[in-house]
């Protein structure tokens, strides 16, 4: 199993451009999550899906899009980077069932600047 | 409103016992997850408590405390591999919601 996997690993952006960060798990989880980390913080959830189809926002969506067409994949769109959008970006899932929800698995991480 | 509490920095020797301390005030509770992340690589799962008490596994343990909003990460026999930033998360829904992290350096 590969786990969570991001891609692209670093990348800079001019303000005004638009990415999408890639997210892709092979765990069959259900849950899928997108955190941004400045320096010396913790982790905000940006958006989050509970399972193909279903997406909803976290803490801090404005800026980002997210869409779930499937289990396993669960790309973040950003339009119109802003510098305040510079971060480290993660992506994780995790299992959920009625009988708790397990351990999120989080991937190696996107760093993200925008000049 | 969520709120979780943790110190921003701590130091400890290679050998000792250190406590990372982490309080919360959440609207619902469905259980406590500590992370630990190395500078510049992803969170990865120490612990999940969910019941008052404590949880061991191997040098690490995790007590939890639901009336007080409280909890603890005790690491024994320091190494300095073990310097690292350690997470609290609290998850109230499907969500979880992670503290600022506390930073620990081991010195030899």
């Amino acid at each position: 199993n590969a786990g969570v996997t991001q891609t692209p690993k670093f990348r800079i952006l001019k303000i005004g451009q638009s990415m999408t960060l890639q997210c892709t798990q092979d765990m069959n989880h259900n849950y899928m999550y997108w955190y941004r980390q400045d320096p010396g913080m913790g982790l905000k959830l940006i958006y989050y899906s509970v399972g193909a189809g279903i997406t909803d926002k976290g803490e801090v969506p404005n800026g980002y899009n997210v869409s779930r067409s499937t289990t396993e994949d669960f790309p973040l769109r950003l339009e119109l980077a802003a510098p305040s959008q510079t971060s480290v970006y993660f992506c994780a899932s995790s299992y959920s069932s009625t009988g708790g929800m397990y351990e999120q698995y989080f991937g190696p991480g996107t760093r993200l600047t925008v000049t | 409103g969520q709120n979780i509490d943790q110190p921003t920095e701590m130091t400890a020797t290679e050998g000792a016992i250190v406590q990372i301390n982490c309080t919360y005030q959440t609207s619902g509770f469905n259980g406590l997850f500590w992370y630990q992340q190395h500078a510049g690589e992803a969170p990865t799962f120490l612990s999940y408590n969910v019941l008052d008490g404590l949880e061991e596994k191997g040098r690490f343990s995790s007590f939890l405390s639901r009336s007080k909003g409280y909890s603890y990460l005790l690491l024994k026999e320091l190494q300095m591999k073990d310097s690292a930033s350690y997470l609290c998360a609290v998850r109230p829904t499907d969500k979880l919601i992670f503290g600022t992290g506390t930073r620990l350096q081991v010195f030899p």
